[in-house]
């Protein structure tokens, strides 16, 4: 099992460029999320799909979309990259929630650079 | 508002000694799950606990242990005898009922830093 799969992994973008990250999961859950990571601010949600066909926003969602194109896959999307978004992306997933929330596995992040 | 607090932003400590991690959290809610998460220098995030909150008994596991204490908001980390390997950094987090039911809502982080 592979577990999280995150591509790429290193991406250099120039101010306005658009990209999208691609997360896969095998474990079977329900859940993914995208996180972003910046120095002394530990990971902030941009945004979840809580199940497959649903997607809500996260605490700093803005610049960004998603896409849960299935239950293994959710790519994030960045319209036009500006530098504020220079960051580590991490994607994860997790059985999901219900009257239970299970840990999230993690993928091993993408590192962007805007410039 | 910042819901965990990690106040130490950084420990050394030399090899074999033991370090203690503060956690501490902020919720109204009753019902709510904490972890904790190393991230090491190649930076993959590794889940280490979930603990709920009726479940107040600490946990052992290896040289690592946990102390939940409701009372003070604090959910706190021990490594034993630390070994250069938990050169990491930290993570606590919270998933509580009213504002991140199955979200994360991350410290800042503490790292540590064990020299031989």
């Amino acid at each position: 099992n592979a577990g999280v799969t995150q591509t790429p992994k290193f991406q250099v973008l120039k101010t306005g460029q658009s990209m999208t990250l691609q997360c896969a999961q095998d474990m079977n859950h329900n859940s993914m999320y995208w996180y972003r990571q910046d120095p002394g601010m530990g990971l902030r949600l941009i945004y979840y799909s809580a199940s497959e066909g649903t997607t809500d926003k996260g605490e700093v969602p803005n610049g960004y979309n998603v896409s849960r194109l299935n239950k293994r896959e959710f790519s994030l999307r960045l319209e036009s990259a500006a530098p504020s978004q220079t960051s580590v992306y991490f994607c994860a997933s997790s059985e999901g929630q219900g009257a239970l929330v299970y840990e999230q596995y993690f993928g091993p992040g993408t590192r962007l650079t805007v410039t | 508002a910042q819901k965990v607090t990690q106040a130490q932003t950084e420990i050394s400590v030399v090899e074999k000694e033991d370090v203690t991690l503060d956690c501490v959290y902020e919720t109204r809610d009753t019902t709510y799950y904490l972890f904790w998460y190393k991230q090491p220098p190649s930076g993959e995030l590794v889940f280490l606990i979930r603990r709920n909150s009726f479940d107040e008994q600490n946990e052992i596991s290896g040289r690592y242990s946990w102390n939940f204490q409701k009372s003070t908001s604090s959910f706190n980390f021990t490594i034993t005898a630390s070994q250069v390997v938990d050169s990491a950094v930290y993570f606590c987090a919270l998933s509580d009922l009213t504002d991140s039911w199955g979200k994360l809502q991350f410290g800042a982080g503490t790292q540590v830093v064990v020299t031989p």
